[in-house]
């Protein structure tokens, strides 16, 4: 079975442009979490969507935004980009959404860099 | 809200010996998961090791074992025999079992592990 994929790997863009990231689950998990990590603030939560709906989200501002299809695929954009946005941003599968033993199986990554 | 705290921002061992990485949490919630993952060079985050906070028994996963403490909210990770291919990142994570909140894993700082010849 595909693990979980994201693309692109690594993307460059410069402060004030918009950035889409795209993450596909493994075949058959409902729910998409979404984490950003820096060196600064380590590893933060962004948010999880299950069904098409958001059902939590972490304290990171309105420029952060994110959606789920109904195949499960799901992107997160980021809006009028900051240097601080600078990130590696993971995405992390699971077939429940959050039950007991239910594991989540994380992504390698996209590697976002601000200019 | 809870948080997680690794104090060992890096450790060392040598191959074939044991070691392990410490752990801190807070919460006040009494029903919850902790988790071990590793994340290598490559960057792709596995999970090594997972707790339930209403097990009493400690988790085993081949050369990984926890020591998890609820009463001292300690979890510790000692990997035995240790191997080239164990040098990552390690990150502990609470995951909360409050089923609105249950998706969302929270971090500590991570502990950077070299083995060496």
């Amino acid at each position: 079975k595909a693990g979980v994929t994201q693309t692109p790997r690594y993307l460059i863009k410069t402060r004030g442009q918009q950035v889409t990231l795209s993450c596909s689950p493994i075949s058959g998990h409902r729910s998409v979490s979404w984490y950003q990590q820096t060196p600064g603030q380590g590893l933060q939560f962004l948010f999880e969507y299950f069904s098409e709906t958001q059902r939590n989200k972490g304290n990171f501002p309105g420029r952060f935004s994110g959606r789920q299809f109904s195949n499960s695929r799901s992107e997160m954009n980021v809006s009028t980009l900051e240097l601080g946005d600078s990130a590696l941003y993971l995405c992390a599968s699971s077939m429940l959404r959050g039950w007991d033993s239910d594991e989540q199986y994380f992504g390698p990554g996209t590697r976002l860099t601000v200019t | 809200a809870q948080t997680v705290t690794q104090s060992q921002p890096e450790m060392s061992v040598q191959e074939a010996e044991t070691v392990t990485l410490s752990c801190t949490y807070d919460t006040s919630e009494s029903d919850y998961y902790l988790f071990w993952y590793k994340q290598p060079p490559s960057r792709q985050m596995i999970l090594v090791i997972r707790q339930e906070a209403y097990k009493q028994q400690n988790a085993t996963e081949n050369r990984f074992s926890v020591n998890f403490q609820k009463a001292a909210k300690s979890f510790s990770l000692k990997i035995s025999d240790s191997q080239l291919g164990d040098a990552a990142m390690y990150f502990c994570a609470y995951r909360s079992a409050n089923t609105g909140t249950a998706s969302k894993l929270t971090f500590g700082t991570g502990t950077r592990l070299q083995v060496t010849l």
